[in-house]
């Protein structure tokens, strides 16, 4: 996991409460991405960053907000929290040296589950 | 919006085979990219073929694109235990999409000793 941790890499919340996951990187990549993988959808986009305060919507944004401040850190905000917002959230990071898309750099994953 | 598609969704052999995974898109890509997932962990980059290239290898892997028949085929030779996990295909579109990424839901392989 190449110089990106996530964090926590587990949380139980309630429904209706406010959750904030973060993304560090020390690669210095300009590109950032927060997916969600569920079972049967695959990995799907959330939100992406192309630098600093530069971000736009991906293709399930409805319900969560994203800001980075700065190169290395990425945060994901559900601003009040839904059981369909159950999943498992990874972020990743790019140069995209290769082109489109580029050849992306997973973290580890955080596990959230909402009561 | 799912672009592409692997087949099969599992495959199951013994250890020393080799594993073929298949992956089908819709629209026109830049590149295609394979990655593994082990379980429990984040996606590993395998490998990027571009639009304009037919065959590519790293390894024990070998990629095909092919880009009449909007296809892209994972051959891993020589399996191994250690090769069980879940592999995407993910494309990068050619137009659209802000240049991202969009994966695949996976071929499971399971890979017996």
């Amino acid at each position: 996991d190449a110089g990106i941790t996530q964090s926590p890499r587990h949380k139980v919340t309630e429904t209706g409460t406010p959750v904030t996951l973060r993304c560090h990187q020390t690669e210095n990549h300009r590109y950032m991405y927060w997916y969600r993988q569920d079972p049967g959808h695959g990995l799907r986009l959330i939100h992406y960053s192309y630098g600093v305060k530069d971000t736009d919507k991906g293709e399930v944004s409805d319900g969560y907000s994203v800001s980075r401040s700065k190169t290395e850190d990425f945060l994901l905000t559900l601003e009040s929290a839904t059981s369909s917002q159950t999943s498992v959230y990874f972020c990743a990071i790019s140069e995209r040296r290769e082109g489109p898309g580029g050849d992306q750099y997973f973290g580890p994953g955080t596990r959230l589950l909402v009561l | 919006s799912q672009q592409g598609e692997e087949d099969p969704q599992a495959l199951s052999i013994q250890e020393g085979e080799n594993a073929t995974m298949n992956c089908s898109y819709k629209t026109s890509i830049n590149n295609l990219q394979w990655y593994r997932q082990n379980s429990g962990r984040g996606l590993v980059h395998l490998i990027l073929i571009r639009s304009n290239e037919r065959e590519k290898h790293s390894g024990r892997l070998r990629v095909t694109l092919d880009t009449s028949k909007k296809s892209s085929s994972l051959l891993i030779t020589a399996s191994r235990a250690a090769d069980t996990a879940s592999y995407f295909c993910a494309t990068a579109p050619g137009r659209g999409s802000q240049g991202n990424l969009i994966f695949g839901k996976g071929t499971k392989l399971s890979v017996k000793p």
